[in-house]
């Protein structure tokens, strides 16, 4: 069974750090998003990557494709950056449109 | 920025009951998506939908689930008869393309069946 794996499953860190949360799939992909579930629920799309990398403000998204691993990297990190973190990809297969969710981490940024 | 909307944001059911969930979609999209998150799991995918039609179900989506864009605008959920298990936040999700393209959720209904 394909299954997507991240690490760590928690994080507590303090305002200021550098945060990395790794995530790796088993097989081809022809997509992998970032997401970021709020406390209260509500799910927002960081970032969608094949290959290479991407940058949005403090936040950094990375993808090896030989190596199926990605890495979020949130710089300077803030106390509103607490919230749970969860890579999902997109295999590859035709017909394939359907995202296959890592089980999140939960970052918690200390003031 | 347009955003994807859902309502009602929480619903509350006896079980065997029947509930729809709504979902406005942004407008020029036209792959969409429910996904839902029993509490304490991660997400799972139930259906995606394009063109009027279901383009692919996962093994959640059994009979008791259909979905529907009865108006070119709203995108619907509907569970026919409720299971205590049904309880859950339900996401809707849309895309301008399929797999590959940014998707945007909206802020989900937390269904709790008794």
């Amino acid at each position: 069974k394909n299954e997507v794996e991240q690490s760590p499953q928690n994080l507590t860190a303090q305002e200021g750090e550098f945060i990395t949360i790794n995530c790796s799939y088993s097989v081809g992909i022809s997509a992998l998003h970032w997401l970021q579930q709020h406390p209260g629920g509500g799910i927002v799309s960081l970032f969608m990557l094949s290959s290479g990398k991407k940058k949005h403000g403090r936040l950094i998204a990375t993808i090896n494709i030989q190596e199926k691993h990605s890495s979020l990297h949130i710089t300077a990190s803030h106390p509103r950056d607490s919230a749970v973190y969860i890579c999902a990809v997109v295999y590859l297969e035709v017909g394939n449109e359907k995202l296959t969710f890592g089980t999140g981490t939960r970052l918690t940024i200390i003031p | 920025e347009p955003e994807v909307t859902q309502t009602p944001s929480h619903q509350v059911t006896q079980m065997g009951q029947e509930v729809i969930l709504r979902c406005v979609p942004i407008s020029n999209h036209l792959y969409f998506y429910w996904y839902r998150q029993i509490l304490g799991q991660k997400v799972e995918f139930l259906v995606s939908f394009y063109n009027n039609e279901i383009s692919e179900k996962s093994e959640i989506f059994d009979d008791q689930f259909s979905v529907e864009r009865p108006d070119g605008s709203n995108f619907t959920l509907k569970i026919r008869s409720t299971k205590l298990e049904d309880s859950a936040m339900y996401f809707c999700a849309s895309s301008e393309f399929p797999g590959t393209g940014e998707l945007f959720f909206g802020e989900g209904s937390r269904l709790t069946v008794l």
